[in-house]
């Protein structure tokens, strides 16, 4: 079974600094996708980004990153010049061909 | 504005109350799901639809009853439900339900209160 762990529950950063949020994973499957998804207070839960297992790149969009590391199933998260938009729980998520498997989340606080 | 939208986004009813949760996707997608968010708890899918079939029913109380009339529209019947049904229930859709690749768009949830 696939399984998503994020260790971090709660993670602060003060404005304009960069923050690292952690995710590991296990899965013997080899075709699968990686996801960082957003909730904030309105609970939408929002895609930031997502990563092709097959792709050794790191995926990127704007201020977020990704730092993939497939053998040691880790899928880490940057979030760099932080705002105070980006104050939310945020999720990991592992997605087969069958199942979207997420994370506890790490609510992230952003400090004036 | 959301592709997926949830209503009601707020309800509350009682045990033996009987009411439905309604879901519309405005992407052209094909697979439509419903999860469940409970407090302390990671989200659980509930139910797959891939072209308005059931695929997955991920072992989900029968006081839960799950409509896809087409692969727009996805309805959730609640029926006795109990005060542990209390939760948020989002509903999602993507492209297809059988490809890793099909990213998954949520709607905004809707939050249910049985007392």
């Amino acid at each position: 079974a696939q399984t998503v762990t994020q260790s971090q529950p709660e993670m602060s950063v003060q404005e304009a600094e960069t923050v690292t949020l952690s995710c590991t994973y296990d899965t013997s499957e080899s075709d699968y996708y990686l996801f960082w998804y957003k909730q904030p207070p309105s609970r939408q839960m929002i895609l930031v980004i997502r990563q092709e297992a097959y792709k050794q790149q790191n995926a990127t969009e704007n201020r977020f990153s990704v730092n993939f590391q497939k053998a040691a199933k880790s899928f880490s998260l940057k979030i760099s010049d932080s705002q105070l938009g980006d104050a939310a729980m945020y999720f990991c998520a592992w997605r087969g061909a069958q199942k979207l498997v997420f994370g506890q989340g790490t609510r992230l606080t952003i400090n004036p | 504005e959301t592709g997926v939208t949830q209503t009601p986004r707020h309800l509350v009813m009682g045990m033996t109350n009987k009411k439905s949760l309604k879901c519309e996707q405005h992407l052209g997608h094909n697979a439509m799901y419903w999860y469940k968010q409970s407090a302390k708890k990671p989200l659980e899918l509930m139910f797959v639809y891939n072209f308005k079939e059931q695929t997955e029913n991920n072992s989900v109380p029968s006081r839960f009853s799950p409509e896809c009339p087409n692969s727009s529209h996805l309805f959730l019947h609640l029926h006795t439900l109990q005060p542990e049904d209390s939760a948020l229930y989002l509903c999602a859709s993507s492209q297809g339900a059988g490809r890793a690749g099909n990213t998954i768009y949520f709607g905004e949830g809707s939050w249910l209160t049985v007392v």
